[in-house]
């Protein structure tokens, strides 16, 4: 069973539309993450919620708003899509949010703008 | 300066060779340090995990940390065509997680 789980795989969609993203782990895991990757292989880290509270929000535009229906649920919805969200964007989880706590990542979604 | 400095590369070694990959970092609070894989269209995949400076071994894998120059390397032995991937470091201590931008590894047969 995959441990942390990332739908869809690929999104290409139009400049303008509003699309989700949704994340789902296994493990347990009180804490979940979403980053963005860029061409460049960067990891940013977006927001991290523990216990479904939102516990890190980056400096991230409005457009984003991730929502966690439970500890185990961590979804992303994007407004307005431009062609700078172009990334792979992934879910990742931890045991908790005590720091240094290793993170186990999905396989990430590769969002395209046209 | 970047929380954390990693080569990005890429580097290319024949098959059996020893890999040496570092990242430095400024910050002294990092307590936790990591080093993930990642495949081409895969996530990032844990490798490693060491608490404060010292080594730890699994298997072809060592994980070395000297807190004391803030350096962290990742030692490859025998290196093998399935170790082709990218290879990110990441470190965490007072409240803040850095990934490093990863470093690109070909090992040719």
């Amino acid at each position: 069973d995959t441990a942390v789980s990332q739908t869809p795989k690929y999104l290409v969609t139009q400049m303008g539309n509003d699309k989700s993203i949704k994340c789902e782990q296994n493990l347990g895991h009180d804490t979940m993450y979403w980053y963005k990757q860029d061409s460049k292989k960067f990891l940013k880290i977006m927001f991290s919620y523990n216990n479904k509270e939102l516990i890190i929000n980056e400096t991230v535009p409005n457009r984003f708003s991730p929502k966690s229906p439970d500890k185990a649920h961590l979804n992303l919805h994007i407004n307005s899509l431009e062609l700078g969200d172009s990334a792979v964007y992934f879910c990742a989880s931890s045991q908790d949010a005590i720091e240094g706590q290793p993170q186990h990542f999905g396989d990430g979604t590769r969002l395209s703008i046209l | 300066q970047k929380e954390v400095e990693q080569d990005p590369g890429p580097l290319s070694v024949p098959e059996g060779a020893i890999v040496s990959l570092n990242c430095t970092y400024s910050n002294s609070a990092f307590q936790y340090f990591m080093w993930y894989r990642q495949y081409s269209r895969k996530g990032p995949e844990l490798l490693m995990y060491t608490y404060s400076s010292g080594n730890k071994e699994d298997g072809r894998f060592t994980a070395q940390v000297d807190k004391s120059s803030k350096y962290i390397s990742l030692f490859i032995r025998d290196s093998q065509p399935s170790d082709s991937a990218t290879y990110l470091c990441a470190m965490s201590g007072g409240n803040q997680f850095y990934f490093g931008t990863g470093t690109s590894l070909t090992v040719i047969p």
